[in-house]
């Protein structure tokens, strides 16, 4: 069984403050894990995976996560956030190397000006 | 670069009918997922194909099925539609080689059942 926790519905930052979005996860086997950020209306955009090797793996538009295999999590980060970087992100994660993703409740992220 | 095509992209539709939520691929992707996501709500998987075959079900209800035709693209055929079937519904397609496959998501298809 695989599941995914994302513990804070909405994080709010300023723009130009770090951004961080937390993620923790449970799987039987090797977590693979991703996160999705959806905008309004839109589908869900890959930002970045951790399948194996450096914990630090660096995204799209200057997003990078952190995978700590003791704390069994998965932090979005990014150094300065942007107003358009205001969106719903979802963390995912399986416990193979393809198939089914699970998905966690979503955090809503609000950067204001 | 070609991404996931979704068709239709809204869909309204009367208690008790059908609907068919068509899903391309992005060129070369042998695998199709489609999942759901309800009002406020993370995405749920229904159901994935790979190499027109089905490969996973998830908490799909009996009166869906889906299908991956020869030139890949994926139908999910929905019928005696009730209320609680309004939602998202995704599509994502990858390339089943090496690790990690990516999955990539279309725009999604807005059900409203009325």
């Amino acid at each position: 069984a695989q599941s995914v926790a994302q513990p804070e519905d909405q994080v709010n930052v300023a723009e130009g403050n770090p951004l961080t979005v937390k993620c923790t996860y449970s799987v039987s086997g090797n977590p693979y894990l991703f996160w999705y950020v959806q905008y309004p209306n839109r589908g869900l955009q890959f930002l970045l995976k951790y399948i194996t090797g450096d914990n630090l793996v660096k995204g799209s538009y200057g997003f990078e996560a952190e995978f700590n295999k003791s704390q069994t999590s998965f932090h979005l980060k990014k150094p300065s956030a942007l107003v358009s970087d205001s969106a719903l992100y979802f963390c995912a994660v399986r416990d193979d190397s393809w198939g089914k993703l699970q998905f966690g409740a979503g955090t809503q992220v609000v950067v204001t000006p | 670069a070609a991404g996931v095509i979704q068709s239709p992209r809204h869909l309204i539709k009367e208690k008790r009918e059908t609907a068919t939520l068509k899903c391309y691929p992005i060129p070369r992707h042998d695998t199709v997922y489609w999942y759901q996501q309800g009002p406020g709500q993370d995405p749920q998987f229904l159901i994935s194909f790979y190499e027109k075959m089905q490969s996973d079900k998830g908490s799909i209800p009996d009166r869906f099925s889906a299908q991956q035709f020869s030139d890949y693209h994926s139908e999910l055929n929905m019928s005696s539609l009730e209320l609680g079937d309004s939602a998202l519904y995704f599509c994502a397609s990858s390339l089943k080689s090496g690790q990690g496959e990516t999955q990539y998501f279309g725009p999604g298809t807005r059900l409203l059942v009325l």
